[in-house]
């Protein structure tokens, strides 16, 4: 049983375009939403997260919309980069102490120049 | 300064062989997890630890022990290593307070032959 989605699996946008990756869950008792960015050859690492209380978090070019009723979120990347280019995966947990993390598969991210 | 490493880097096996995949941090973290990635299934937990003594199983425990002798050192064994346990292992560090954030490594890339 897969509790988070994540489409497409493989995105490719052009540089300047913005790129928008899907996230679907189960849980309703999920609340804590992070998304981590991965490059070749290296581990996971956190780029943006979003709390259920909130519909909206940015942090420069990355925006995280949320959808708690439909148990939908987004990431878009805005202005997209060659640099951005990476597997990005959507997490979820319902909070609280010692709480793990249930990944997406993961979408792979392709900006070209 | 990386705060989660792992070693070795690369690891090629025999089948019915030992294998120990090593992780430490610097981080101070409570939680340990041990991770593997192939694709098409993105990160799936094998083992992870609340601290020095204890391990418990994730989604996908079998064929694998976990070891947490310290603070800083989460180990993976492969009793008996089998051709299916070919993978990119990954180990990361929790702050078990709140959301969790996880702290990747660079990854093991084990072959088994």
């Amino acid at each position: 049983q897969q509790q988070v989605r994540q489409s497409p699996q493989s995105l490719t946008v052009w540089e300047g375009e913005t790129a928008i990756l899907n996230c679907s869950y189960e849980n309703s008792a999920f609340d804590y939403f992070p998304w981590y960015q991965q490059f070749p050859g290296e581990g996971p690492a956190l780029l943006i997260s979003i709390l259920s209380v909130s519909d909206k978090k940015e942090d420069g070019r990355f925006t995280i919309f949320f959808n708690k009723r439909e148990k939908k979120l987004s990431l878009h990347i805005a202005d997209s980069q060659p640099g951005d280019s990476a597997t990005y995966f959507c997490a979820a947990n319902s909070g609280g102490s010692n709480a793990k993390l249930t990944f997406g598969k993961g979408t792979k991210l392709s900006v070209k120049s | 300064e990386a705060a989660v490493t792992q070693s070795p880097r690369n690891k090629v096996a025999v089948t019915g062989g030992k294998v120990t995949l090593s992780c430490n941090q610097t981080n101070n973290h409570n939680n340990m997890y041990w991770y593997r990635q192939d694709t098409g299934h993105g990160l799936r937990l094998i083992h992870y630890s609340y601290g020095a003594g204890s391990t418990e199983k994730g989604d996908i425990p079998d064929g694998y022990k976990a070891s947490r002798p310290s603070q800083e050192n989460f180990s993976l064994i492969l009793e008996l290593a089998t051709p299916s346990q070919t993978s990119v292992y990954f180990c990361a560090s929790g702050d078990a307070a709140g959301q969790d954030t996880q702290y990747f490594g660079p990854g093991t890339r084990l072959l088994v032959l």
